[in-house]
This record gives structure tokens, C-alpha cells and sequence, in this order.
């Protein structure tokens, strides 16, 4: 079964800091994609960026990029230039192909922007 | 619409209550999901559509769960006989190009 990890439940980072956010997933399947979705306490899950595994270059989003290692497994997410409407909850999530097949999510990162 | 709509968006039901939830997902999007979401937990996949045809409920927790698309639109996420650990955030989210926009959720609070 295919297994999302995201170790750090909390974090807190400085207004205009850079903060990053791990992840880590376990899969045998070969081609899936990556995702990072945001959701502030207002509940509504937000997509931030996607990853297609089969591509090498890291995925951006203006102020949000990924680190992606396909053999370790991982995929970071970096928020640079943080702002206050930053804070939220971040589960990062793992589909088989992008296919409109399931996600599978982490328990998430609760991170706090502080002014 | 503009985006995925859900209602009610809070829902206190007597533990034995059997409850309704609704989903307008975007309009002409295929596919739809339901998750649910314990607190302080990411969502947990529950049962897909495509149309109105169910091609995957392999995350409904127990038979008291039961989900709907007769027209391939409008979702209706039906729990039976509610208990204290159906207590959670029902999210629904409708998908365009492999890409999953989420509703804002039904919390259902059970008594």
C-alpha cells in the first residue's frame, strides 16, 4: 500500500523567511504525481503544486518550489518570502498517475506565520 | 459554479440518525471523490465516480455509508445508523484533468 509521511506536525517561520516543509512517500509504482495541497482554517483544500514524476525539473509556484528526489523518495516543499496568509495546514499527497485515480495524504504540517 | 459547494456545512446528528450529504461538484467535471477528514488527520479516501457510475468505494468504512450520482452531478453522501466515530469533515472534490478541487466540507458532529 502506498504510504504518505510528513514528520514535522508544526512549524513556525518569520514573515519574509523561507521555511521548508518534508515530505516523504513510499510506492512501488513507477509513474504517479506529487502534490502539496494548502488548507487555511477556513477548510477549503487548496492545490499549491504538482509534481509529475517522470519529470526531473523541479516543479515552481512563484513563492513555492519543490525539492523532488525520485530515488529517495522525498519531495519538499519550500515557501519562500512567507506571508501571514501563508498560515494554514500542508498535506502533501501522492496519485497514481494522475489518472483521476485517488489521492493519498500525509497527516500534514500545520505551519504558522509569524509577524 | 464556480467551485465545488457542499452542504449542509455543519451537521449535529443523535447517534442512530441517518444523514444526508450533498455535493455540487464544477460543472462538467467527470470525476468525483469523497473523503473523509478525522481531526487533525489528512482526508481518507472514501468512494470515486465517473458519471454516475461508482467505480471505486473501497474506502467506505462499513455498509452504514452509502454514496449516489444517479444523474453523474449532483453526489449525495448517505450515512446510516450514525455513530460517535462518524464524526469527522466530509469532503467532496470533483476533478478536470487529473487535477482535484476540493469543496469546503460538511463537519458532521455525532451525539
Amino acid at each position: 500500500a502506498q504510504t504518505v509521511t510528513q514528520s514535522q506536525p508544526e512549524m513556525s517561520v518569520q514573515e519574509a523567511e523561507t521555511v521548508t516543509l518534508s515530505c516523504t512517500y513510499d510506492t512501488s509504482e513507477n509513474n504517479y504525481y506529487l502534490f502539496w495541497y494548502k488548507q487555511p482554517p477556513s477548510r477549503q483544500m487548496i492545490l499549491v503544486i504538482r509534481q509529475e514524476a517522470y519529470k526531473q525539473q523541479n516543479a515552481t509556484e512563484n513563492r513555492f518550489s519543490v525539492n523532488f528526489q525520485k530515488a529517495a523518495k522525498s519531495f519538499s516543499l519550500k515557501i519562500s518570502d512567507s506571508q501571514l496568509g501563508d498560515t494554514a495546514m500542508y498535506f502533501c499527497a501522492w496519485d497514481f498517475s494522475g489518472s483521476n485515480y485517488k489521492l493519498t495524504f500525509g497527516k500534514g504540517t500545520l505551519l504558522t506565520v509569524n509577524p | 459554479g464556480a467551485g465545488v459547494s457542499q452542504s449542509p456545512r455543519y451537521k449535529v446528528a443523535k447517534r442512530g440518525q441517518d444523514v444526508a450529504l450533498r455535493c455540487d461538484p464544477i460543472s462538467g467535471h467527470v470525476s468525483l471523490f469523497w473523503y473523509q477528514q478525522a481531526l487533525g488527520q489528512g482526508p481518507e479516501f472514501l468512494t470515486y465516480f465517473q458519471n454516475e457510475a461508482q467505480l471505486d468505494k473501497s474506502g467506505l468504512p462499513s455498509d452504514r455509508f452509502f454514496a449516489e450520482r444517479p444523474e453523474g452531478s449532483v453526489s449525495t453522501l448517505k450515512i446510516q445508523r450514525t455513530q460517535q466515530e462518524d464524526s469527522a469533515v466530509y469532503l467532496c472534490a470533483s476533478s478536470f484533468e487529473a487535477l482535484q478541487f476540493f469543496g469546503p466540507g460538511t463537519r458532521l458532529t455525532v451525539l
